[in-house]
């Protein structure tokens, strides 16, 4: 019940193109919902993020869509570019759990020229 | 830039030795967490503080790792006895009064 799903493991995108992660879970005491973006040796850095009474964020290219009643939220990021290529995890966590985040296991985005 | 700050960045270490990673947060994370990430897999939970208070600790946490956040500034990660499964990226993040963490560099741990 505590994992955090994540399709697909890994995406290649032409420049300019639409890239689309999706992300399950089971837990409905998660209430926060961030995206991060890492780089290989790098630590995670937040991208975006969201909660859970709203259903779509958008800062710049990247959108965060939210389905509550499905337990789903996807990222995408428009106009991709290769310095989009890196590794996207999702994440949730809850209040009630000092929101430690449980991750889902990644995918690698690679941006084609 | 996160203001976190992750020393040492690497250590390279002989099973059954024993080792310590440190954080050093900003001034403003009185929360702070502790997770684990091997290769290929998404960071998994250690630790969390709050202050200089440990609140949880995962099951993932054997009794040969320990951590501890003395006046609720930097905090340090300990694990006694390393082996070979120990080996991963060890990462710390500060979080602030909202739900955002931001994450340090990482220390990645090899263990011979």
């Amino acid at each position: 019940q505590q994992q955090v799903k994540q399709s697909p493991q890994s995406l290649i995108v032409q420049k300019g193109g639409i890239s689309i992660i999706n992300c399950a879970y089971e837990n409905t005491a998660f209430d926060y919902f961030p995206w991060y973006q890492q780089f290989p040796g790098k630590g995670p850095a937040l991208l975006i993020a969201i909660r859970p009474d709203v259903s779509e964020k958008k800062e710049g290219r990247f959108t965060i869509s939210f389905n509550k009643s499905a337990k789903q939220f996807s990222l995408h990021i428009m106009d991709s570019q290769p310095g989009d290529s890196a590794t996207y995890f999702c994440a949730a966590g809850s209040n009630t759990g000092f929101q430690k985040l449980v991750f889902g296991t990644g995918t690698r985005l690679l941006v084609s020229p | 830039d996160t203001g976190v700050s992750q020393n040492p960045r690497h250590k390279i270490t002989k099973r059954g030795q024993n080792v310590t990673f440190r954080c050093d947060p900003i001034s403003e994370h009185n929360r702070l967490y502790w997770y684990r990430q091997t290769l290929g897999q998404g960071p998994e939970f250690l630790t969390y503080f709050q202050n200089e208070a440990q609140l949880e600790k995962s099951r993932l946490l054997s009794d040969r790792f320990s951590a501890e956040r003395p006046k609720g500034s930097f905090s340090t990660l300990e694990i006694q006895r390393t082996e070979q499964g120990d080996s991963a990226m060890y990462l710390c993040a500060g979080r602030l009064a909202g739900n955002e963490q931001f994450f340090g560099p990482g220390t990645r741990l090899t263990v011979l």
